[in-house]
């Protein structure tokens, strides 16, 4: 049962244009959302977060958007650029729980095209 | 600072032998995970540690062993290896201080791991 899915498995957007990555959960004790980076023969690096107290938190070019009802976010990357290829995880946890595991999706892997 | 270190970086073992994964942090972290990666499963927690002499059991623990006698390492056992073992493994810390404000996660490199 996959808690945590990324529905999109690639996505391809020219360079300077938005990319809108997406992300359903089902569990609803989840409270902390998390995207992380992915370059090949790396390990995931820590993009953005956001609590579920919050609807949007946004640093520099990435922006999140959580939507509780639905149980659904986005990351947004605007402008994108070709160092963004690679491959995003959406990430969830309930603080509550100990040691706070993460919950991970699929991936979907973004290419920019220059 | 070198992090979070996996060693081996690859490995290939032939099904039914045993193998260990070590990793490494030396970031004084509390907590540390180990993660399988396989196409179309996104990250899958094999087991964890909140602290030195503790590990639980995450969403895939079967087939695998765990220890974590010195808090900064944590090792990956895999005692009979199987062809559904083959992956690629990530090993992950994070410090308890950040425990109730963030989730964030540091990753090592990796371990790609082949059963034949």
């Amino acid at each position: 049962d996959q808690q945590v899915k990324q529905n999109s498995p690639s996505l391809s957007v020219q360079e300077g244009r938005i990319s809108i990555l997406n992300c359903d959960y089902t569990n609803s004790m989840f409270d902390y959302f998390l995207w992380y980076k992915k370059y090949p023969a790396e390990g995931p690096t820590f993009l953005i977060s956001i609590s579920s107290i919050k609807d949007k938190n946004e640093d520099g070019r990435f922006t999140v958007f959580l939507n509780k009802s639905a149980k659904h976010l986005s990351l947004h990357i605007v402008p994108s650029q070709p160092g963004d290829s690679a491959v995003y995880f959406c990430a969830a946890s309930a603080r509550n729980q100990g040691a706070q595991k993460l919950v991970f999706g699929q991936g979907t892997r973004l290419t920019i095209n220059p | 600072n070198a992090g979070v270190t996996q060693t081996p970086k690859f490995r290939v073992l032939k099904t039914g032998q045993s193998m260990t994964l070590l990793c490494a942090q030396d970031m004084n972290h509390e907590y540390m995970y180990w993660y399988r990666q396989d196409p179309g499963m996104g990250l899958r927690l094999i087991h964890y540690s909140v602290g030195e002499g503790t590990t639980a059991k995450g969403e895939v623990p079967d087939g695998y062993n765990v220890s974590r006698l010195k808090k900064q390492n944590f090792l990956l056992g895999l005692e009979s290896a199987a062809p559904s073992q083959t992956s690629v493994y990530f090993c992950a810390s994070k410090p308890r201080k950040l425990a109730g404000l963030t989730g964030e996660l540091f990753f090592g490199e990796g371990s790609r791991l082949t059963v034949l």
